[in-house]
Order: C-alpha cells, then structure tokens, then sequence
C-alpha cells in the first residue's frame, strides 16, 4: 500500500528556531511537494522536486527552504519560524504516467510561538 | 494560469439527503480532474478521478463525479449522506500529459456539515 509519512503530527517551536519537517515516501516517486493549508485559503504549494537534489519555487516559497537528498525522501526547512508560519504542512509524493496523482501525508501542524 | 474555484464554503446536508459539491477549473488544456476527502486532523484522500472516457466517474465511499467540459465544472455527488462524510473536500486540477511537475491546483475546499 502506497505510504507518505510525515515526522511529527504536532510541533510547538519558538520564534526563530530553525524547524525540519521530514517527509518519506516508499513508492519510489521522482516528484515530491510540499503544501501549505490554512483555513478559507486551500493548499498552496511552497516547493516541489522532481528528482533528487533538485528543487522548484511554488507559489509561496518565501521563509522557506527544501532539502531532497535521497529520492525517497523531502524535508522543509523554517530558515527562522515566524507566527506567521502557524499552519497545516502536507507532503505529497506524485506519480505522472499519463497522468499525475498525489499521494499524500497525514500532515505536520506547526504552532511557532 | 490554471485555478479551481469551489463556491461553497459551507455546506449542510440533513443525513440521509442527497449531496452535490460544486467545482469549476479553468484549465489550458485537456483537464485532469480530481477530488481529495480530508477528516479532521488528517492528510488528503482520494475519493475519485478523471483522466478521460466516460464523463461519470465512481470513486469510493458511494461518491461519483461528472465532468461537464462545456460548463468547466465537475461536481461530485452522493446520494445520500452519511454522518461520516462530514470533512473537507478539495476539488484540483492536474499537470497535462507531457506538462511540468508542477502537482496539482488546489480549490479553497468545502466544510461539509451533516445535520443529524
């Protein structure tokens, strides 16, 4: 059965810490995104890889950084956490073969406080 | 630029009622269609999808969609509710064949509330 698994559920961090979410796939996916949600505003993409080692700005990249060093597996990176970076963060692994689907985590809420 | 647009926010549905969840695209090319249940606290679960072929599409948990390309809309619908449908639903549009790995647009999402 296909698995996305994000590292934590829940995360509490100060203003300013540095903050990793981790995201492993098992599927062997070439892309993988990261998503932004907040309540009335859907999913905004923040960064996608389509391979390993290489990275693409999404709609919302600013305060945010991406790390994909093994194929299997895509970290965001809070460079300095802000309250403003509160919010729901959901990881997709995606398959294209003539078409595309995403597979999805069971997502991070951050609270920076 | 493709986008989605959801025009409900909210939506009450008495149990047992019949459901139908709107959903509009606008796309530059030949669409790929989907729709995403999300539970509270949960990440996003596919319910159904359109690539092609047949314009009615079943997915699981009873839903269906159709795909309308004049209207630029593809609805979902169910019958009749259960009080473990209420969540959020995401319709998104997905990268053509040969387009970028960009994933897939999202709507703002629909808070589904089933009336007992």
């Amino acid at each position: 059965d296909v698995k996305v698994t994000q590292s934590s559920r829940y995360l509490v961090k100060r203003t300013g810490e540095k903050v990793f979410l981790e995201c492993v796939q098992d599927m062997d996916h070439e892309n993988m995104f990261w998503y932004r949600q907040d309540p009335g505003l859907g999913l905004r993409l923040i960064y996608f890889s389509y391979d390993v080692k290489m990275k693409e700005k999404g709609d919302i990249p600013e305060g945010y950084s991406v790390s994909r060093e093994k194929k299997e597996r895509f970290s965001l990176i809070l460079e300095s956490a802000s309250t403003n970076q509160t919010s729901m963060y959901l990881c997709a692994s995606m398959i294209y073969s003539g078409f595309a689907e995403a597979f999805f985590g069971q997502g991070t809420r951050l609270t920076v406080v | 630029a493709q986008s989605v647009t959801q025009p409900d926010i909210h939506i009450t549905v008495s149990e047992g009622a019949s459901l139908e969840l709107r959903c509009n695209y606008s796309y530059g090319a030949t669409p790929y269609l989907f729709w995403y249940v999300q539970s509270p606290g949960q990440g996003l679960q596919l319910l159904l999808k359109y690539f092609s072929g047949d314009t009615l599409v079943q997915g699981i948990k009873g839903f269906e969609a159709e795909f309308k390309r004049s209207q630029s809309s593809f609805n979902l619908r169910k019958p009749s509710v259960h009080w473990s449908d209420a969540a959020e639903y995401f319709c998104a549009v997905g990268p053509y064949l040969g387009g970028g790995a960009d994933g897939l647009t999202f709507g703002k999402g629909t808070h589904l509330i089933i009336q007992p």
